[in-house]
């Protein structure tokens, strides 16, 4: 069956970067892009932006523009998302989910999330 | 891009029916059939209930269901249950090739 594992919780310092993975299985990887979704605690879900595994091109949320970075590793099947220049306000379990298609923008089978807390 | 705009909450009984709006613009909800609703529980991950407006994947109740009119899209739940109470979330495609999700509406089954 489907399903996405990504990487371990992160402790991180106000300015650093961070770079969660997310690594599908079940299904062809290069057949459906990869959207990163956050929630903040007791917030509701935000998107960051899409990766095409197919090709490696790129949405991003205007909110995210410049800060944020996702990329795709195919011999690996293993998706990455960098967010950089991190605020306490970035404090959030971060998602992967995979979308409805190669070329479309709609979650459907999500990651285990990733909980990224940014300290001061 | 404006988060799309929910209830924060609504309730109702076990057996009864429920309607959760969502509510965007002409730049999303009102211009694609790309409307995705999600239900998250305490402490997991957000699961797809329906997609394409009107969609429901495998394993998802038939008592759960969705419609459009216009820019606004609505989740129904008929026969409620207790194990329905969650969070719900709308998403849609927009214009401008994003993503854009609702605020979220939390249900309590009474």
């Amino acid at each position: 069956q489907v399903q996405l594992v990504q990487s371990g919780a992160e402790v991180k310092k106000s300015g650093a970067s961070v770079k969660v993975s997310c690594k599908p299985s079940g299904y062809t990887f290069t057949t459906y892009g990869i959207s990163w979704v956050r929630q903040a605690p007791g917030q509701g879900l935000e998107w960051m932006g899409w990766i095409s595994t197919y090709n490696g091109n790129t949405y991003y949320a205007q909110s995210f523009q410049g800060r944020v970075f996702m990329t795709t590793d195919t011999p690996t099947s293993t998706v990455f998302m960098e967010l950089r220049s991190l605020r306490s306000d970035d404090t959030a379990i971060y998602y992967c989910a995979r979308d409805l298609g190669a070329f479309v923008i709609s979650p459907d089978s999500w990651g285990q999330g990733t909980l990224v807390t940014v300290s001061s | 891009q404006s988060a799309l705009t929910q209830p924060a909450s609504v309730s109702g009984s076990p057996g009864q029916s429920i309607t959760i709006s969502c509510s965007g613009t002409t730049s999303d909800v009102g211009a694609y059939n790309y409307v995705s609703w999600y239900q998250q529980h305490p402490d997991k991950a957000p699961k797809l209930m329906i997609y394409d407006v009107t969609s429901r994947p495998s394993g998802v109740s038939h008592r759960f269901s969705g419609s459009k009119s216009g820019s606004t899209a609505s989740l129904t739940i008929s026969g409620l249950q207790t194990e329905d109470e969650a969070d719900y979330y709308c998403s849609s495609y927009t214009t401008i090739n994003t993503l854009v999700f609702g605020g979220g509406t939390k249900l309590t089954v009474l």
